[in-house]
Parts: structure tokens; sequence; C-alpha cells
């Protein structure tokens, strides 16, 4: 299974700026996911980035709160801008793998992002 | 609309008693089942899987979960629960042809002595 890291693992960061969470797989992926969750919550997906195009958002999330790059197939950032209170969540990246039947996701460890 | 359901907000059991996690869905044909832990500051992890074949599955940790298609219900078991068992769960739903992975609001599991 792909091992996923995540920097930074978790940030306090003032409203008004931005921070970017890098996403490092261990293996070649085609397909990424950003996922949010709220304090409290379940997992809301974001977006899903694959190599070579544009992200694609879900309701809600829009590219310019939320860019999103994948220079590779190992590699991507998301970048929340322009911060409020409210974007204080966890953040995690996840990838897809085939399995016999299926397939299966596997998920870094999440960034804890508190916006004072 | 595809959903799925966790009726439990939180359960305690006592350590060394048997567990159930209830887990309802709703999709239009027979879809990817997953059952996820989350330990407090921790990632998700994998416990067990359905894609076909044989309704009771098997995972890691000692979970089982079993599909049942009459009921839209995939409930994870285990026998005898361990104090580090204690953490959130979360059931999720995902199939073929471009649908993406839904996650339940998740179950947060409290073990006693």
């Amino acid at each position: 299974s792909a091992v996923i890291s995540q920097k930074p693992s978790r940030d306090i960061c003032q409203r008004g700026t931005s921070l970017t969470i890098q996403c490092q797989v261990d293996s070649q992926v085609t397909m990424m996911f950003w996922y949010r969750q709220q304090p409290g919550q379940s997992l809301t997906l974001i977006a899903t980035a694959n190599q070579g195009s544009e992200a694609t958002y879900e309701s809600g999330f829009v590219i310019d709160k939320f860019p999103i790059s994948r220079p590779n197939l190992t590699f991507s950032t998301l970048t929340v801008s322009n911060m409020s209170p409210e974007d204080s969540s966890i953040y995690l990246c996840s990838v897809e793998e085939s399995s016999v039947g299926g397939y299966e996701q596997y998920f870094g460890p999440g960034t804890r992002l508190t916006v004072t | 609309a595809q959903s799925v359901t966790q009726p439990d907000i939180h359960i305690t059991v006592s350590e060394g008693a048997s567990l159930e996690l209830r887990c309802n869905y709703s999709y239009g044909a027979t879809p990817y089942l997953f059952w996820y832990v989350q330990s407090p500051g921790q990632g998700l992890q994998l416990l067990l899987k359905y894609f076909s074949g044989d309704t009771l599955v098997q995972g890691i940790k000692g979970f089982e979960a079993e599909f049942k298609r009459s009921q839209s219900s995939f409930n994870l078991r285990k026998p005898s629960v361990h104090w580090s068992d204690a953490a959130e769960y979360f059931c999720a739903v995902a199939g073929v042809g471009g649908f993406k992975t839904i996650f339940g609001a998740g179950t947060r599991l409290f073990v006693k002595a």
C-alpha cells in the first residue's frame, strides 16, 4: 500500500494569509484527492488532482480559494488562500490504488490547520 | 442520491466485550464498501473492504464486516474489543463510473476498563 506524508503536520495561521500543504507519495499514482475534515465532522472531498490536468473541484470549493498543483505522479500541493477561522480543519491527502476487484484509498496523516 | 448513514454518534463498550458498529448506505447498484479507523491525531487507516463475492469480509486488527444487500447495510464487528480500539470509525461507499467515495459521519468508540 502507498505510504503518504504531508507537510506541515500542523500550523497556526493568521486570517488573510495563505498556507500551502504538501503531499508526497512513495509510489506513482494517477489520482490524488484532497479532503477537509472540520472539527468533529466527517470527510468532505475538496478536489481530485490528476497529473497533467486541472484539478476537478467539488461543489462548494473553488480554485481561487483552494488552488492545487500536481506536477508529477508522486506529489501534490493544496493551498488554502485568504484564510478565515472557518478554514480551521484537518486537511487530508489521499491516493487511490487498484485492488483485486476494485480499488482502495490510502490517506496521509493530515495537516491540522488553525486560523486565528 | 448516494449516502451513508452511521446511526450511532458514539458507542461505549467494556474491554473484552463484543462490538457492532452500524452502517447503512443508499446507492443504485452494489457499491464498494469500506470501513476506516481514525485514531486521535492520525489519518484514516483502511480496516476492510467489500467489492463483491463473499458477503462476510475479514479485515485487520480482528475486525470483520457483513454486507447485507436486503438491508443496505455493512456493519462492522469485533468479538472482543481492546482498549486500543478506541477511535473514530468511518463507513464509506464508492463505486465505478466516477462515483466518488462518500463517508459517513463517523462513530466514536469509547472502551471502558
